[in-house]
């Protein structure tokens, strides 16, 4: 399957201990973007990269949080001290630069703070 | 935060029937999307409608656009069980990041037999 995925699908952590997430985008997309979800809310973006250059970050990516793309290829979100408002399912997705098609996103990983 | 809202939050009807979902939103757009999620799952792009569109049809799906309104439809002719999920839009702004997406609250869909 050549589709976007992510590692791992569920996280369990305790409160204040750090997590890493990976997803690896469709391998010719050189965007990549990263969102947020929690129960009953629309996806809220985070973070989005070019190639391995990080474009914007929101203001919902607090100094807790930074993501990386090494080499522009696959992607890693690390959220650091975790507290329980960090719970929710964090979403990533990517897409080809100069194509209007929308981005394709993969299963998500959920996150729960303990 | 979120872009705007959809309406309704939540829609139930049988199989064979239309649903039809709306969504508003706050600035100026370049473009406007809409996504189908399954429960717990990520989500899949349907339909894309530009700025400059009006209408845009995909198989059983019919978008309108008026940024007039700064509002768009879904409407989803003669439903299936399938078609049970939460369906969300997202607008890409005019201006500033590229294809960076804001969504809405979302409509979930219930279709019965």
């Amino acid at each position: 399957d050549t589709g976007v995925s992510q590692d791992p699908r569920h996280k369990i952590t305790k409160r204040g201990q750090n997590v890493t997430f990976r997803c690896d985008p469709i391998s010719e997309h050189n965007r990549l973007y990263w969102y947020r979800q929690t129960l009953g809310q629309g996806p809220e973006f985070l973070t989005y990269f070019q190639n391995e250059a990080q474009l914007e970050k929101s203001r919902l990516l607090s100094d807790r949080f930074s993501a990386e793309r090494p080499k522009g290829s696959f992607s890693t979100l690390e959220i650091q001290r975790t507290e329980q408002g960090d719970s929710a399912m964090y979403l990533c997705a990517s897409s080809l630069a100069g194509r209007s098609v929308g981005e394709y996103f993969g299963p998500g990983t959920r996150l729960t703070v303990t | 935060s979120q872009q705007g809202e959809e309406d309704p939050q939540a829609l139930s009807i049988q199989e064979g029937e239309n649903a039809t979902m709306n969504c508003s939103y706050k600035t100026s757009i370049n473009n406007l999307q809409w996504y189908r999620q399954n429960s717990g799952r990520g989500l899949v792009h349907l339909i894309l409608i530009r700025s400059n569109e009006r209408e845009k049809h995909s198989g059983r799906l019919r978008v309108t656009l008026d940024t007039s309104k700064k509002s768009s439809s879904l409407l989803i002719t003669a439903s299936r069980a399938a078609d049970t999920a939460s369906y969300f839009c997202a607008t890409v702004p005019n201006t500033g990041t590229a294809s960076k997406l804001t969504f809405g609250t979302g409509t979930r869909l219930q279709v019965t037999l």
